[in-house]
């Protein structure tokens, strides 16, 4: 069972930062944080993750709050190509991934 | 750089049915290599994952079954499909139990 919570859906405009909540409270010390995201018809490409700092690449920046239970993706300038569904996931171990439902992300003109 | 390919692309088959599906990654030695089986509109379902040669774990007993003949392939067959397998099926790659996965571009596997 995934042990993370996400909106099933969520909208943004053109060019506005999307910001992708996850919620994960029983999130364990050695556990890391993950974000892939998958659009129609491909395969999940990975995003970002991090533990316990903030961490910021070319697709994304990953927010976490101090007590881990809690993150957000951020993706500052939303395209239409962004839209896809978006998954959190906690792991220590990625010989265990297991995905939820994930949050359907629509970017509008 | 690495790249994962997997094929068929599509593929529809009737019921009763052999399936052999493959997995292939380039660029890299030794990888952990995973098959995932995604139905429609829900989450990812690890299937089998094999850390080196003949080495296959399976996590859902089913009328599946994997192989890894080579270093960087990964096989996923039946002998005889039922209509559940229908969904999308990813292969994916890691270099570790620590390390990021990345994923295939999946094939959509429809039995009838």
């Amino acid at each position: 069972d995934a042990k993370t919570t996400q909106p099933p859906s969520m909208d943004c405009a053109e060019g506005r930062a999307a910001n992708l909540p996850c919620n994960h409270s029983t999130i364990s010390g050695n556990e890391y944080v993950y974000w892939y995201r998958q659009i129609h018809s491909q395969g999940p490409q990975y995003i970002i993750h991090g533990l316990k700092n903030n961490e910021t690449n070319e697709m994304a920046s990953l927010i976490i709050t101090e007590d881990r239970k809690s993150s957000t993706l951020i993706l500052p300038h939303a395209t239409l190509r962004d839209t896809a569904v978006y998954y959190c996931i906690v792991i220590n171990n990625n010989n265990d991934m297991r995905f939820g439902a994930g949050t359907r992300l629509t970017v509008k003109p | 750089s690495q790249t994962i390919h997997q094929w068929p692309a599509t593929l529809v088959q009737p019921v009763g049915s052999p399936l052999s599906l493959e997995c292939t990654v380039e660029g890299t030695s030794n990888p952990n290599l995973y098959w995932y089986r995604q139905a429609a509109g829900r989450g990812l379902q690890l299937l089998f994952y094999s850390v080196g040669i003949g080495q296959i774990s399976s996590e859902v007993p089913q009328n599946l079954s994997a192989s890894r003949p080579q270093d960087r392939q990964f096989i996923l067959s039946s002998k005889k499909l039922l209509l559940s397998d229908s969904g999308f099926y990813l292969c994916a790659w890691n270099l570790g139990y620590q390390e990021t996965q990345y994923f295939g571009p999946g094939t959509r596997l429809l039995v009838l």
